[in-house]
């Protein structure tokens, strides 16, 4: 099975860039799509499809993906933006799928 | 306003069988797979399973295969996850979410996803 893999914590100083990464074996040749989960509720897409946005996410957010690394980028980090982050991908094979996640990255702002 | 609303926490013992519920609304209930995601206590997310209620074809993760059933009721826009045994390392937060899917090379995503139902197994 397809295993996605992301460093536990991460940790910026507000109005500094964030840059949490996602690794998988050609995840470049897959779709992206990550999740904010702040604590105690319920998990949030912030991107989806590699780099794009929902209505409601602020531009600060922004995704990209090549080769075995995808990338979720904030921008000029503030307080709300700690949470835990979760990058997702669809594994599918000819007679099962799957939606597979990261294990999560903890945003501390400092 | 797509929405999933889940039903409340629930406390049980080991041994005992337990259903929880998720309810849509806002959209066309059929047309869209909804899936369960696990979250034990201080851990990530768990894929467990899918559901499409527009004829019911259902899919599990192999982790979940066989220790739980999905199922959906499309008269009352509602889809359910259901143990026969609970165990304490059943003790989680429990999601269900609505996949979306795009692209001439799928992939798909959860969004929106319910506000979680706590289920805590304990003697």
């Amino acid at each position: 099975s397809y295993v996605l893999t992301q460093p536990p914590s991460v940790s910026v100083a507000p109005g500094q860039t964030a840059k949490i990464t996602c690794g998988g074996n050609n995840i470049g040749r897959k779709s992206v799509h990550w999740y904010q989960q702040r604590p105690g509720q319920a998990p949030v897409v912030v991107i989806y499809y590699d780099s794009d946005r929902p209505s409601g996410i602020p531009e600060r957010f922004s995704g990209s993906n090549s080769g075995n690394t995808a990338t979720l980028t904030i921008s000029r980090v503030e307080d709300g933006d700690e949470a835990d982050y979760y990058c997702q991908v669809w594994d599918s094979t000819s007679d099962h799928f799957s939606w597979v996640f990261g294990g999560g990255t903890k945003l501390t702002v400092l | 306003e797509v929405q999933l609303v889940q039903s409340g926490a629930e406390v049980k013992k080991p041994g005992e069988s337990l259903r929880i519920s998720c309810k849509a609304s806002g959209y066309t209930f059929i047309s869209y797979w909804i899936g369960w995601v696990r979250q034990m206590p201080g851990k990530g997310l768990e894929w467990m399973g899918v559901i499409y209620p527009g004829d019911s074809d259902t899919r599990y993760s192999p982790s979940f295969q066989g220790q739980v059933t999905i199922s959906a009721d499309r008269s009352i826009n509602t889809t359910y996850l259901q143990w026969s045994s609970l165990k304490a390392s059943d003790t989680a937060m429990y999601y269900c979410a609505r996949s979306l899917v795009r692209g001439v090379v799928i992939t798909r995503w959860f969004d929106p996803w319910g506000q979680g139902t706590l289920v805590t197994v304990s003697s």
